[in-house]
Parts: C-alpha cells; sequence; structure tokens
C-alpha cells in the first residue's frame, strides 16, 4: 500500500509569486485535503477535494486554489504569495466510509 | 464554522505519570474527533480517535473520552514514556473531513 506522497519537500518563493504543490493520495483513497500549519501552531484546513470537485473550504482567501485529478491527485495552487503564507503545506486523504485520513510529510514553503 | 481549544499548551510530566489533555469544540454537528501525535518535522500520526455515538474508547495506555452535551473531548495517556514526548493535536469535524479543525496543540515532556 501506497502512502501519501508529496512534492516538494521544501520550497522557497518571493512575494508576489506563485507556487504550486503536489499531492499523491493514498492507494484506494479518493479524497484529498489541504492544510496550513504554521510554526508552532496547528494544521488549518484549507479545503477539500472529492471527486475533482472542491468539497469544502476553510477561511483562505480565494488565492489559495486547488484542482483533483481522475486519479485522485491533487495540487495546491497559491497566487500572489505573502510573507505570511510561509508554513508547512500538508496533504491528507481518506476514502469513503468514514475511515481515517492520512496525512503527507508535507512541503516546507517560506517567502522571502 | 468550528473552532477548537485546546489546553493546555505545555505539559511537562514525569515518566510513569499520567498525562491529560482536553479540547473543548463549538459546533455540535461535528462527530468524529481524532487526537494526532506530531514530532518534530514530521507528519501528524493518528493515535486514537472517537465517534459522536461513543462516549469512551481505549487503546493501551491511551484512552479518550467524549461529553457531547458540553461539548469537549480529553485524551489521557497513563505510564507516560519519554518517547511520548511530541505534540499533541486534537481535532473535529464530520466524518468525510470536508469542515474539519484542529486544536493549537499541546507539547507534552516526559522526564526520565
Amino acid at each position: 500500500e501506497t502512502g501519501v506522497t508529496q512534492s516538494p519537500t521544501h520550497l522557497i518563493k518571493t512575494r508576489g509569486q506563485q507556487v504550486t504543490l503536489r499531492c499523491s493520495s493514498q492507494s484506494g483513497h479518493n479524497t484529498v485535503s489541504w492544510y496550513q500549519q504554521a510554526l508552532g501552531q496547528g494544521p488549518q484546513f484549507i479545503f477539500q477535494y472529492y471527486r475533482e470537485e472542491e468539497n469544502g473550504r476553510g477561511n483562505f482567501p480565494p488565492r489559495f486554489s486547488g484542482l483533483q485529478f481522475p486519479n485522485y491527485s491533487s495540487e495546491l495552487n497559491v497566487n500572489a504569495l505573502e510573507l505570511d503564507d510561509s508554513a508547512l503545506y500538508l496533504c491528507a486523504s481518506s476514502s469513503s466510509g468514514a475511515q481515517p485520513q492520512h496525512f503527507g510529510d508535507g512541503t516546507r514553503l517560506s517567502i522571502l | 464554522g468550528e473552532n477548537v481549544e485546546q489546553h493546555p499548551s505545555t505539559l511537562s510530566v514525569q515518566e510513569g505519570d499520567s498525562a491529560v489533555i482536553k479540547c473543548t469544540y463549538s459546533d455540535s454537528a461535528s462527530n468524529y474527533f481524532p487526537w494526532y501525535k506530531q514530532e518534530l518535522g514530521k507528519r501528524p500520526q493518528l493515535i486514537i480517535d472517537i465517534r459522536s455515538n461513543v462516549g469512551e474508547k481505549k487503546d493501551q495506555r491511551i484512552a479518550v473520552t467524549l461529553n457531547k452535551t458540553a461539548k469537549h473531548f480529553s485524551l489521557h495517556i497513563t505510564e507516560t514514556q519519554p518517547e511520548d514526548s511530541a505534540v499533541y493535536f486534537c481535532a473535529a469535524g464530520g466524518y468525510n473531513f470536508n469542515k474539519f479543525y484542529f486544536g493549537s496543540g499541546t507539547k507534552l515532556n516526559v522526564k526520565p
């Protein structure tokens, strides 16, 4: 069974740039959720994708957007990067039927 | 939306003692309450979860209790060991994770 994988591991960007983060869901999982974890804080829910549609969204502005592909992998896109976007971005996958979600190792994004 | 509060933010115990971490939530529609352990630089790992139709669940040294009326749930770790040292997060939301919220974390330090 393949776990949740995220790429890249680390990324450095400057203010105003755009970034795309990628996530491959665990085998058999059809739902992907994205979280932002600032240093010393709990993960904050960004949004969830199910069957290629956004299925729920937290309190994040529209410059945070996403995609899910037919193979259930997903991308998180962030436009007009701000310094406060520096964080660990976690992806978690789950399957329908009330099973727990499983996290990837995250992408550490630093904004200079 | 959901608001999850967690305390204490730090907890220091002697090896062999018990540790208790408490969380409250605001959305009465939440029906799934997991606890995660996150070691430095690593992904959150599910350690135990409880669903709204259950009041208590145990797994070896770890137990979780849920009081739906009061909207609070707690993590209990007995016979703590140095390897239990980590940050613990509670979370609350629905079974499908489309609105899922974490507490701010408790840093547990188990002194040998």
